[in-house]
């Protein structure tokens, strides 16, 4: 079964509005990564946070991690229409082999 | 800097025949992973490989489906027999040495008839 479960599964919002996805997992974990993808195109990386770590930045986006509650939540500020796309979690445990969510659909319209 | 390149980006079989999905990793990278995407739903791991090596086979099915990735050309996932439920998107990704973060192909889209 799935490692994460992402929440929520679809999201609409304004441009300008910031858009908060969130994404739990059940086994420990060595990192935590955001993929985006568009519609029929393949995974893009966005940002990876380690589980010594709590916070993360880059550009417009900032990732937290709680390992206790184990649970993440990626956040998009001053979201763009390009922005509109499907956000995944995926979980890397022991090197190698990723495990996602489910997806967030992302739709930010102009 | 090529990035992953996968080809076909669509494949078209009847049920019975074979389907072969090709993956070349970015320039420099000798791990190969492969995932499969069903509508509506995120990506589940299938095979882990290094060059000439399978490291991690664990979301394989038991029958019909191998990968290979030799010591020259892409890796290759072949499914032998296709069924209809084998209808989804393969995406392939690559590291260099096994580190994050994978970078991802723009995938396979394969469909049955």
């Amino acid at each position: 079964s799935q490692q994460g479960e992402e929440d929520p599964q679809a999201l609409s919002i304004q441009e300008g509005e910031n858009a908060t996805m969130n994404c739990s997992y059940k086994t420990s974990i060595n990192n935590l990564q955001w993929y985006r993808q568009n519609s029929g195109r393949g995974l893009v990386h966005l940002i990876l946070i380690r589980s010594n770590e709590r916070e993360k930045h880059s550009g417009r986006l900032r990732v937290t991690l709680d390992t206790s509650k184990k649970s993440s939540s990626l956040l998009i500020t001053a979201s763009r229409a390009a922005d509109t796309a499907s956000y995944f979690c995926a979980t890397d445990a022991r090197g190698g082999k990723l495990i996602f969510g489910q997806g967030t659909e992302l739709s930010v319209k102009p | 800097n090529a990035g992953v390149m996968q080809n076909p980006r669509h494949l078209v079989r009847r049920r019975g025949q074979e389907a072969r999905l090709r993956c070349s990793p970015m320039k420099g990278h000798s791990h190969v992973y492969w995932y499969r995407q069903l509508p509506e739903e995120g990506l589940k791991f299938m095979v882990y490989l290094q060059k000439e090596n399978i490291i991690d086979e664990s979301g394989m099915p038991k029958e019909r489906f191998s990968a290979e990735f030799p010591k020259e050309g892409p890796s290759i996932l072949r499914i032998q027999q296709v069924v209809r439920g084998d209808s989804a998107a393969y995406f392939c990704a690559s590291s260099p040495q096994g580190r994050e973060p994978q970078h991802f192909g723009d995938g396979t889209r394969l469909s049955i008839l």
